[in-house]
């Protein structure tokens, strides 16, 4: 089946620094990536759409200048959250979509302090 | 919008009954509908995906069914065992074009050995 990783899978930062988080698709091409968040005790939320080559499409509320989306390969999706803060303390999840299936990377804990 | 709805909110069971979760979802444009799970603290583990033309999908102990024009899924899981403990997730795509996830609110089970 389809591989989705993610890295890191945990991560703790100070409030006001940034952080990357990885997602690849190991063993195919994903023109169109997604981001979701989960925050506990909650279900999955989706942040974004990223599209290779183009810019990431935002859902209602998600701020784009804070969540940073960048697509640039096939393989390769990250995620940017600026100037975190504890209330960005979350669940991340990326899916590769392959056909009409998003195949799901493993996820990233950030815990802001 | 598309909202899902997942009844109940919490089930516990004994060991080596069957039981059916619910989901419900208002908008009856999906791509398809998938079911997940989730152990605590742990990404999402695809299940079964049934496309919006087909009526249910089996694999193994569990049993999914759509109908799609009455916006509803069930999860049937026989004999259950303590390893079937997990939140139970399923999640709607919209139409082709559209395939962004929108999940349901999860259904808590617990197998009581």
């Amino acid at each position: 089946g389809a591989v989705v990783s993610q890295h890191p899978s945990r991560v703790i930062c100070k409030s006001g620094t940034s952080v990357k988080i990885e997602c690849r698709s190991l063993d195919f091409q994903a023109t169109t990536m997604f981001w979701y968040r989960q925050f506990p005790k909650q279900s999955l939320m989706l942040m974004a759409t990223s599209n290779e080559g183009s810019k990431a499409t935002y859902e209602q509320g998600v701020e784009k200048d804070k969540f940073l989306i960048n697509h640039a390969s096939l393989t390769l999706s990250t995620l940017t959250v600026t100037s975190a803060h504890p209330e960005d303390s979350s669940f991340y999840i990326c899916t590769s979509l392959l056909g009409n299936e998003q195949f799901f990377g493993p996820g990233t804990r950030l815990t802001v302090l | 919008k598309q909202e899902v709805t997942q009844i109940p909110a919490a089930l516990s069971v004994p060991e080596g009954e069957n039981l059916v979760l619910n989901c419900s979802f208002t908008d009856s444009a999906i791509y398809n509908l998938q079911w997940f799970r989730q152990d605590p603290g742990k990404g999402l583990t695809s299940l079964l995906l049934i496309q919006s033309s087909q009526r249910e999908q089996t694999s193994g102990r569990l049993n999914a069914s759509l109908d799609k024009s009455s916006g509803r899924s069930t999860l049937y899981i026989a004999a259950s065992q303590p390893g079937d403990s997990a939140t139970y997730l399923c999640a709607v795509a919209g139409d082709f074009g559209n395939e962004k996830l929108t999940f349901g609110t999860g259904t808590r089970l617990t197998i009581i050995p």
